[in-house]
């Protein structure tokens, strides 16, 4: 049991290049996000799917896209990077049940835009 | 937008002291969780609280939520150089199976040092 698992842990573009990250989880969760984590600001949610090819926008969307064509996976794309986009990117997810509050975190993808 | 202020930014203090970090907002959350996060990992879930007034303790870690469920605070008593790390407080407003989906508000984070 993994748990939540993103790749790649580093990566360093170019303005303009774009990626993808890839957020993996094995417990079943229906809800998936997207944050970014920035010094002295916290983690802003970027997007949020709460099922299978659902997807929603959360608080910082410019700039990203994200995709949940599998339950377990939930993709973000940056299709041309800029430097504002240097950050450390988490994935989480989350039981859909009431009682279950906890959002599981990955370790994090520390992304650098020249 | 929920806004979430934490205080103090940073914290640096000597083993066996005690110290409190804040967490206001002006708006009413159904719950108030609080994270701990370490160099190079992600957040990990310490508490969650949910009625006003409520207190919960986890062994020298004290957490509050104020009785309008507008504020919360974590208190550390005789804090220990393994306590170092980014602590966040993180607001949740309506409930998961609704319209909130469970998404969260954070706080800009505290980073808490203790020097043996």
């Amino acid at each position: 049991n993994a748990g939540v698992t993103q790749t790649p842990k580093f990566r360093v573009l170019k303005t303009g290049q774009s990626m993808t990250l890839l957020c993996a989880q094995d417990m079943n969760h229906e809800y998936m996000y997207w944050y970014r984590q920035d010094p002295g600001m916290g983690l802003r949610l970027i997007h949020y799917s709460v099922g299978e090819g659902t997807t929603a926008k959360g608080e910082v969307p410019d700039g990203y896209n994200v995709s949940r064509l599998k339950k377990q996976n939930f993709l973000l794309g940056l299709e041309s990077a800029a430097p504002s986009q240097t950050s450390v990117y988490f994935c989480a997810s989350r039981s859909r049940g009431e009682g279950t509050d906890t959002q599981y975190f990955g370790p994090g993808t520390r992304l650098t835009v020249l | 937008t929920q806004l979430l202020e934490q205080s103090p930014q940073f914290l640096s203090i000597q083993e066996g002291e005690n110290l409190t970090v804040y967490c206001n907002s002006s708006s009413v959350f159904s719950s108030l969780q609080w994270y701990r996060q370490e160099p190079g990992e992600g957040p990990v879930l310490l508490v969650t609280v949910v009625t006003g007034g409520e207190v919960k303790k986890l062994k020298r870690l004290t957490f509050q939520f104020g009785d309008a469920r507008k504020d919360s605070s974590l208190h550390i008593t005789a804090a220990q150089p393994g306590d170092t790390g980014l602590y966040l407080c993180a607001g949740a407003w309506g409930h998961a199976g609704g319209t909130s989906y469970g998404k969260l508000t954070f706080g800009q984070g505290t980073i808490l040092t203790v020097h043996p």
